[in-house]
Formats: structure tokens, sequence, C-alpha cells
């Protein structure tokens, strides 16, 4: 089955330490995303990738980071700098080509305790 | 700057009623819209889209409509179902940048 995972689906952390969400896909997608929602704040973008090895920041990038060394691999890594990485993360995916939708994983839900 | 836009964060609605869900945005370079629903805990999932050479799109019980003149997008609903009861999100997409832009959702509760 082609598709997209998030792993793991609930992380727990303790404060002041890296952490590092994974995401892959199989669909062959160029594209992929991350994205952070809080309650009543929607979707926000952290980063995206167009291509393997580039990648540009989103709305909310501060505190985060990404790599892209493989087409269907896209972590994030949350680090210590981000002030309230209390979140549920979700990752996407997609085509290149304009007019196309985005598939997303299950999601991450990251606590900092 | 929010550059899409959700302002009713939920909406209730009696079963086989019409849902009507409301999304504006102020990029006038987005040329895509989509919409996704979610489940709590969930990925969101898509519904259904439009590109701005439209003004409206059907897919069974789901139509979009977009007005680009006053760069507003609704998502029709009709005959609602309890099943249709979830978060609702209004996308876009920059015609420049590739970039996915979600507003904030809108929960809709079909009450039977």
């Amino acid at each position: 089955d082609g598709g997209i995972t998030q792993s793991p689906k609930y992380l727990f952390r303790k404060e002041g330490q890296n952490v590092t969400l994974s995401c892959e896909q199989n669909l062959n997608h160029d594209a992929m995303y991350w994205y952070r929602q809080d309650p009543g704040q929607g979707l926000r973008l952290i980063y995206y990738s167009q291509i393997v090895n580039d990648f540009q920041k989103g709305d909310i990038a501060e505190g985060y980071s990404v790599s892209r060394e493989k087409k269907e691999s896209f972590p994030l890594t949350v680090t210590s700098a981000q002030k309230n990485p209390t979140a549920f993360y979700l990752c996407a995916s997609s085509i290149l080509s304009r007019n196309t939708e985005a598939f997303f994983g299950q999601g991450t839900r990251l606590t900092v305790v | 700057d929010q550059q899409v836009k959700q302002n009713s964060p939920s909406l209730s609605v009696q079963e086989g009623r019409i849902s009507i869900l409301n999304c504006d945005y102020t990029n006038s370079m987005f040329d895509y819209f989509l919409w996704y629903k979610k489940y709590p805990a969930e990925g969101p999932t898509f519904l259904i889209s439009i590109s701005s050479i439209k003004d409206k799109n059907e897919d069974g019980r789901f139509t979009v409509f977009l007005n680009k003149s006053a760069k507003h997008l609704s998502l029709h609903i009709v005959p609602s179902q309890p099943g249709d009861s979830a978060v609702y999100f209004c996308a876009a997409v920059n015609n420049q940048g590739g970039k996915l832009i979600f507003g904030q959702g809108t929960e809709l509760s079909v009450k039977p």
C-alpha cells in the first residue's frame, strides 16, 4: 500500500531535549511538508521541501530543523530552542505539479514535560 | 498574518439539512483551493478542490464555490449526515511557491 507514515504516534520528552519525528512516504512524491496543529490555530507550516537536499522555512520554523537526504524521508527535529513544543505534528507529501492535493500522515502527538 | 481565514470556529446543523462552511483569503496569488476533513488525533483527508479558473466544483454531496472577486470560497454539504461531523480545513496554494496554506478550521457537528 502506498502512503505516508509518521512515527511514533505519541512521544514524550523532557524539557530541554531535542527530539526527532519521523516521516516516510512511498508515494514517489517530490514535495514534503511539516505542519503543527494547536487548538484554534489550524495547521501552521513549519518547513517544506520540494526536492532532495533542499528545503524552505515555513511560517513558524524557529526552533525546528529538517533534512531531506532521501526522497522518501523528511524527518523533523524539535530542538530545545522551540519554546512551546507540545503540539500535534503532521507530515504531508504531494507531487510537484500544480493543482494537486497533499496527502497526510496520521500525526505525532508530542508532549514535553 | 493569516492569509487563509475561517472565521467560524464551529457550526451545528441538523441531519438532512445543508451545511455551509466559509473561507476567505487575502493573497491574490492563490490559484488552487482545497478542503480537508479531519478527525481528532488523525491526519486530514482530502475532500474536494477547485481551480481559480472555475467557480464551482461538485462531488456527490459536496460542492465548493469560489468567488474570486470577493476572495471567498465555501463548501456546501447536502444533505448533511452525522458522519460528516469533523473539523473542516480550507487550504490554498500559491501559484509561485507551491506552499499549501491552511485556515484555522471549522468544527462541524451534525445532529441526528
